[in-house]
């Protein structure tokens, strides 16, 4: 069964730092691209990064850039998001995303992992 | 950055009943737009990818068309399960990849 499993949210602090995981099984993981999107109680989705299959490329939304780092270990089949400098609005449910073999969609999600910045 | 407006907000409509949501970019995207679903609570499900193309599983009832700026989701006949929120997403001119706002499908 194709799944990703993300995990790392929790409570945390204004300026504060968390590392998010995304657990990936039932695919050659090496092979896509895969993102992050979050969503805000209550709001929309927001894309907020991509990482290519290789790490070659890799691309942030300007309301995370310089403050959050996307990476990978395709060994591990595991991508990772690590967030510095947290402010409240980063609070949401955080989803990895994998693209899709057009790479114009997002075809597996995760469940999310729930972030709040909070004091 | 490209916005997609999506139209209406809220669709209140019945079972068997026939569905139109409406996504308008700010400028064209050529086919690649993308139409999601999610329920509360979870996470968000991939219907229409490249405008068109059913993804893997979706049933039939469900078909997108449009390109360039204007979109359409159509749903033929309601199911009950169909009640939800949908978005639609670019990816014609990113980063960064950005969504529409939703249209929540309620029950009348």
């Amino acid at each position: 069964e194709v799944q990703l499993v993300e995990s790392g949210g929790g409570l945390v602090k204004p300026g504060g730092s968390l590392r998010l995981s995304c657990a990936a099984s039932g695919f050659t993981f090496s092979s896509y691209s895969m993102n992050w999107v979050r969503q805000a109680p209550g709001k929309g989705l927001e894309w907020v990064s991509s990482i290519s299959s290789s790490s070659s490329y890799i691309y942030y939304a300007d309301s995370v850039k310089g403050r959050f780092t996307i990476s990978r270990d395709n060994a591990k089949n595991s991508l990772y998001l690590q967030m510095n400098s947290l402010r409240a609005e980063d609070t949401a449910v955080y989803y990895c995303a994998r693209d899709g073999d057009s790479n114009t969609a997002f075809d597996i999600w995760g469940q999310g992992t729930m972030v709040t910045v909070s004091s | 950055e490209i916005v997609l407006t999506q139209s209406p907000a809220t669709l209140s409509l019945s079972p068997g009943e026939r569905a139109t949501l409406s996504c308008r970019a700010s400028q064209s995207v050529s086919s690649y737009l993308a139409w999601y679903q999610q329920k509360p609570g979870q996470a968000p499900r991939l219907l229409i990818y490249d405008a068109s193309n059913r993804a893997t599983g979706i049933p039939a009832r469900f078909s997108g068309s449009g390109s360039g700026t204007d979109f359409t989701l159509t749903i033929s006949s309601l199911e009950p399960e169909d009640f939800a929120v949908y978005y639609c997403q670019q990816r014609s001119n990113w980063p960064p990849a950005t969504f529409g706002q939703g249209t929540k499908l309620e029950i009348k």
